[in-house]
């Protein structure tokens, strides 16, 4: 079956790059059609689309985020990885990562909590 | 890319039937028959209960279902339980080949 866990830190500091994991199994990111997304919500608040790689290597980024954030994948460790630069006390949130066919995401990570504090 | 319209929140009573809107654009909802849906509950990842506007994933019960009419998708729980208490999402792939998540709806169950 479909699993995908984050990783990464609690804690961040203000202006910091932070670094999140995302490690799967159950599917192959080297399958036509397949990606990876990764998704966030602030405490109390809405989902927020941040960015995804498909297969292919094609990566897709949040408009209003795109200058701060990088997905980069690394197939034979079936991990993808999501850096967010100059991180703010605004972008504390839980942040997920999910597996999408093409059309929606399907399975969903646990979700790692970030909290973005001097 | 806005994000897509919800109500803030509903309330049915169990055995009810509730609608559940999300308005968009024609450069989403209304461009793409992408539209999702997912539940979540409090401190829970959210589950996708409708995928391609109208289709059930597999385990997904059949009192979930999906519509869409021009820019605005619709998610309707019939015979609503006490189980179906969560906040509810929609979804769009959009024109720039990117996603879009709506503002969330409570679901209250009476």
């Amino acid at each position: 079956q479909i699993t995908l866990k984050e990783s990464g830190p609690t804690l961040v500091k203000p202006t910091q790059t932070l670094t999140l994991t995302c490690t799967f199994s159950g599917f192959s990111l080297s399958t036509s059609g397949v990606g990876v997304g990764w998704i966030r919500q602030p405490p109390g608040k809405a989902l927020e689309w941040l960015a995804l790689i498909y297969w292919n290597d094609d990566k897709r980024y949040s408009p209003s985020l795109k200058s701060r954030l990088t997905i980069t994948k690394d197939t034979s460790k079936n991990q993808v990885v999501l850096t967010m630069t100059n991180m703010d006390p605004v972008d504390t949130a839980t942040y997920y990562c999910a597996h999408t066919p093409y059309s929606a995401f399907d399975y969903w990570g646990q979700g790692t909590l970030v909290t973005v504090s001097s | 890319q806005s994000a897509l319209t919800q109500p803030a929140s509903v309330s049915g009573s169990p055995g009810q039937s509730i609608t559940i809107s999300c308005t968009g654009t024609s450069s989403d909802v209304g461009g793409y028959n992408y539209v999702s849906w997912y539940q979540q509950h409090p401190g829970k990842a959210p589950k996708l209960m409708i995928y391609d506007v109208s289709k059930r994933p597999s385990g997904v019960s059949n009192r979930f279902s999906g519509s869409k009419s021009g820019n605005t998708a619709s998610l309707t729980i019939s015979g609503l339980q006490a189980e179906d208490e969560a906040d509810y999402y929609c979804s769009s792939y959009t024109s720039s080949s990117l996603w879009v998540f709506g503002g969330g709806t409570k679901l209250t169950v009476l």
